[in-house]
């Protein structure tokens, strides 16, 4: 099985400044295709979980610009430029090349 | 507006069964790929499996702690996305969520529905 490590597990973060979540697999996410099926997650506390990005670096429909991801191979980075007390909650990277395997997930809170 | 509801989680004793539906509305269902993921208590998230669309074979998929003891089907002519559970073990407890696949990965989750499997 692929194995996704994310660092840090918490984050605490002060309103405004950026934040950086690091997602890293235990082999190369790309797929037979050229595509590398890598996912990135938001869960609010008491909610259900809503996709961010897709395939590295897409943002998905309503999803602000301050999130952004990047990455290659088996390294992969989701970035908010600027915080705000919306985004607590848990974020979670995700693979779809290799079966689904999810990361342990990212606690971001409001330092 | 795209939709999907899940229901028929409870109780159930360690070794029962209990079958999960999941209706969708809102885009055409019989031409998704759906996913069931999981949520134990306090915990990450769980791939649990996943069933293609019927042009692309309906064939399904299963992760390792579910393979011979959960079964995915699909009714697309009533919309619905099942989930069979067998010999239910008390770490399946966890909130079953149903999904859409797009795009190598997740894009519409419902609200999900708690299962809780003890004696």
């Amino acid at each position: 099985d692929v194995v996704m490590t994310q660092s840090p597990l918490s984050l605490p973060v002060t309103l405004g400044q950026p934040a950086s979540i690091s997602c890293r697999s235990s082999q190369s996410l790309v797929y037979s295709d050229g595509n590398t099926y890598l996912n990135w997650f938001q869960q609010r506390p008491g909610q259900s979980p809503r996709r961010l990005i897709y395939k590295v670096s897409n943002r998905d429909s309503g999803v602000p610009d301050r999130f952004s991801g990047s990455g290659s191979g088996t390294d992969f980075t989701l970035k908010i430029s600027r915080v705000e007390a919306e985004d607590v909650g848990v974020y979670y990277c995700m693979q779809a090349t290799h079966w689904l395997t999810f990361g342990q997930g990212t606690r971001l809170e409001i330092k | 507006e795209v939709q999907l509801v899940e229901s028929g989680g409870g109780l159930v004793k360690p070794g029962g069964s209990l079958r999960l539906s999941c209706v969708a509305s809102g885009f055409t269902f019989s031409n998704a790929w759906m996913s069931w993921v999981r949520q134990a208590p306090g915990k990450g998230l769980e791939w649990v499996g996943r069933i293609k669309s019927k042009t692309d074979g309906g064939t399904t998929d299963y992760a390792a702690p579910v393979k011979g003891r959960f079964t995915i089907s699909r009714d697309d002519s009533k919309n619905t996305l099942y989930l069979q559970m067998n010999s239910l073990k008390t770490e399946d407890t966890a909130v079953y969520y149903c999904t859409t696949e797009n795009n190598g990965g997740m894009d519409v989750w419902g609200q999900g529905t708690t299962v809780t499997v003890s004696s």
